[in-house]
């Protein structure tokens, strides 16, 4: 099983639509989520971090579910310019290692 | 400003040929990291260090190298060792502080190809 799982997509939906991503972790014992976003042949770009309570930015919102280890992403009134791929990104402990596991990422086309 | 800069933007490397990708960064994050993204692939890491002067390896170190001489310095060096090296690679950084697992931040990456 992979540590970080995401479906790949892609996921085409129309302007105006409200898309949701899901992304599932291994290890119980993870302690920081985050969503990033990669245009194409561009740098991810930290998209938003994910909180135990759920957190919201805008159109975005992040939940964390603990118990069945995933954490989501919804995109409320997609917009052209929210076309990209969308990394999940978890902490793999391992020992006093400072390190994050990137999931291969959702892709995502807004069409209009 | 403030941020991550990598140099060059594409690099073309013989077979054989040793090459070193730059990642510099005035952020004055501790924490550096290389990654190495292939198409439709997640990132996958191939050194990190947490600190000046110290370094360790990541999933997929074989075939690379790295230095850690400056804070704001970390560059990578990719050998003849490393079998399979075209492939985009990405530079980050993190803060300090907040805990072991903060957010990671990324330089605008080096696309190599093997000819």
């Amino acid at each position: 099983r992979k540590e970080v799982e995401q479906d790949p997509g892609p996921f085409n939906v129309p302007e105006g639509a409200t898309v949701a991503f899901n992304c599932t972790y291994s290890n119980s014992a993870s302690q920081s989520f985050f969503w990033y976003r990669q245009d194409c042949r561009k740098e991810p770009k930290l998209l938003m971090s994910v909180y135990s309570s759920g957190n919201e930015d805008g159109r975005f919102t992040a939940q964390l579910n603990r118990a069945s280890q995933y954490i989501s992403l919804l995109i409320r009134d997609s917009k052209l310019s929210d076309s990209a791929t969308y990394l999940c990104v978890v902490n793999i402990p391992s020992g006093s290692a400072r390190q994050l596991t990137f999931g291969s990422g959702t892709q995502l086309t807004v069409l209009p | 400003d403030g941020g991550i800069t990598q140099s060059p933007k594409y690099l073309f490397r013989k077979e054989g040929q040793n090459v070193t990708l730059s990642c510099e960064q005035n952020l004055n994050h501790d924490a550096m990291y290389w990654y190495r993204q292939d198409p439709g692939q997640g990132l996958r890491l191939i050194y990190y260090s947490q600190i000046v002067n110290d370094f360790q390896k990541g999933d997929i170190a074989e075939g690379y190298s790295v230095s850690r001489e400056k804070k704001e310095s970390f560059p990578l060096t990719v050998t003849s060792a490393q079998k399979n090296p075209t492939a985009f690679y990405l530079c980050a950084s993190s803060p300090p502080g907040r805990g072991d697992y903060n957010e990671q931040f990324f330089g605008p990456g080096t696309r190599l190809t093997v000819l």
